[in-house]
């Protein structure tokens, strides 16, 4: 069965704190992505990655980094957590060769910032 | 860019009634377009996809058709039951693969 693990369900944060959001998939797939997710909002893209190494800025990456080490994780970091970022994050991933490849999700990050 | 218009909730249904959520989309060309279900506290779960115009996507009793004349890919169910109550997410993927969702209708 497909994969998706978000080690961290539930995080409290002081503001200025240095955040990391880890994400493990374990279906070798070539695409990692990750979403915020606010009411009304829908989901928007943060970051997503493509390969080892490789990450590209999707709609809202002010504030966020990430890293992609290896094939299987990816990690979200929030250099300077703000209240601003208490919001669910969800990773996700897919594997290439298709737009009709499936996007698979983790259970969400529930992230907030005090 | 690509868009995704759906439906504003909340939608209420009495058990057993038809449900239809009305989703649209803007892009170049023929995006695959795709339905997740959020059930509380949880994350997103691939509900149906449809990868061309015409196709039907199904499962569960939902099913959406990819209508390229009308832009749309509206979610419908015959006889909806107090399981089905969640958040349900229309999107299309654009030629990056990444997905591009709508903001959401909560059954």
């Amino acid at each position: 069965d497909v994969k998706v693990t978000q080690s961290s369900r539930y995080l409290v944060k002081r503001t200025g704190e240095k955040v990391f959001l880890e994400c493990v998939q374990d279906m070798d797939h070539e695409n990692m992505f990750w979403y915020r997710q606010d009411p009304g909002l829908g989901l928007r893209l943060i970051y997503f990655s493509y390969d080892v190494k490789m990450k590209e800025k999707g709609d809202i990456p002010e504030g966020y980094s990430v890293s992609r080490e290896k094939k299987e994780r990816f990690s979200l970091i929030l250099e300077s957590a703000s209240t601003n970022q208490t919001s669910m994050y969800l990773c996700a991933s897919s594997s290439s060769g298709g737009s009709g490849n499936t996007i698979y999700f983790g259970e969400g990050s529930w992230l907030t910032v005090v | 860019g690509n868009s995704v218009t759906q439906m504003e909730g909340p939608v209420t249904l009495s058990e057993e009634a038809f449900l239809t959520i009305n989703c649209t989309y803007t892009a170049t060309g023929y995006p695959s377009l795709f339905w997740y279900v959020q059930y509380p506290g949880e994350g997103l779960q691939l509900l149906l996809k449809a990868t061309k115009a015409d196709d039907k996507g199904s499962n569960k009793g939902f099913e959406a058709t990819y209508r390229k004349e009308t832009t749309s890919f509206h979610l419908e169910k015959g006889s909806v039951q107090v399981s089905d109550s969640a958040v349900y997410f229309c999107a299309s993927m654009d030629s990056s693969y990444k997905l591009i969702f709508g903001s959401g209708t909560r059954l």
